[in-house]
């Protein structure tokens, strides 16, 4: 099946500094990929959608200049959350989707965000 | 209104049981529907997913879709322990395959 990886697993940061979250299509080109946030208890929030080459559409209310997401190939996406600060701290998961499969989405492991 | 409604709180069941749960969603132009499972600290995985109205089994899965009435549900037979998750109802959005995801619901099976 489909495989989605991301890494770090887990990141613990200072408040302040730049977290970068990297996102891998490993058996498909993953030509639209979705960066989600979770805090805890509640569900999958969608941040932003990203095709390969093009800028990704954020979702209302998520900052562009804060959460930079790059998607310069069909198996590489990244996510740089910049100048993090507590509220950041999150469950963040991407999906890919491909054209074989326009219609579903295969998630990655997630990342653990803690920023201090 | 949100997107994708999941109201019941945790549901227990006793190992054997049915599960049952329930989805309700506000878009009527959405196609497409997915039930996903999350463990604890896990990303979530796809159980099933269903496009036409009416029922689709998967194993001990079977999804209800109606769209007239806006609403598609997941029953789990023979519920077993490691069915413990939770639930997460998922809708396309606006026709794309931006997804809109319920709240979740919490399922326990006792043994």
């Amino acid at each position: 099946g489909a495989v989605v990886s991301q890494h770090p697993s887990r990141v613990i940061c200072k408040s302040g500094t730049s977290v970068k979250i990297e996102c891998r299509s490993l058996d498909f080109q993953a030509t639209t990929m979705f960066w989600y946030r979770q805090f805890p208890k509640q569900s999958l929030m969608l941040m932003a959608t990203s095709n390969e080459g093009s800028k990704a559409t954020y979702e209302q209310g998520v900052e562009k200049d804060k959460f930079l997401i790059n998607h310069a190939s069909l198996t590489l996406s990244t996510l740089t959350v910049t100048s993090a600060h507590p509220e950041d701290s999150s469950f963040y998961i991407c999906s890919g989707g491909s054209q074989t499969a326009p219609n579903e989405q295969f998630f990655g492991p997630g990342t653990r965000l803690t920023v201090l | 209104q949100k997107e994708v409604e999941q109201n019941s709180g945790p549901l227990s069941v006793p190992e054997g049981a049915i599960a049952s749960l329930n989805c309700t969603y506000s878009d009527r132009g959405s196609q497409s529907f997915f039930w996903y499972r999350q463990y604890s600290g896990k990303s979530p995985e796809l159980i099933m997913f269903i496009y036409s109205n009416g029922d689709k089994e998967d194993g001990r899965f079977t999804a209800q879709l109606n769209k007239a009435s806006q609403y598609v549900s997941l029953l789990i037979r023979d519920s077993q322990p490691s069915d413990s998750a939770t639930y997460l109802c998922a809708v396309n959005m606006n026709g794309n395959n931006r997804l809109a995801f319920g709240k979740g619901n919490q399922v326990v099976v006792i043994p």
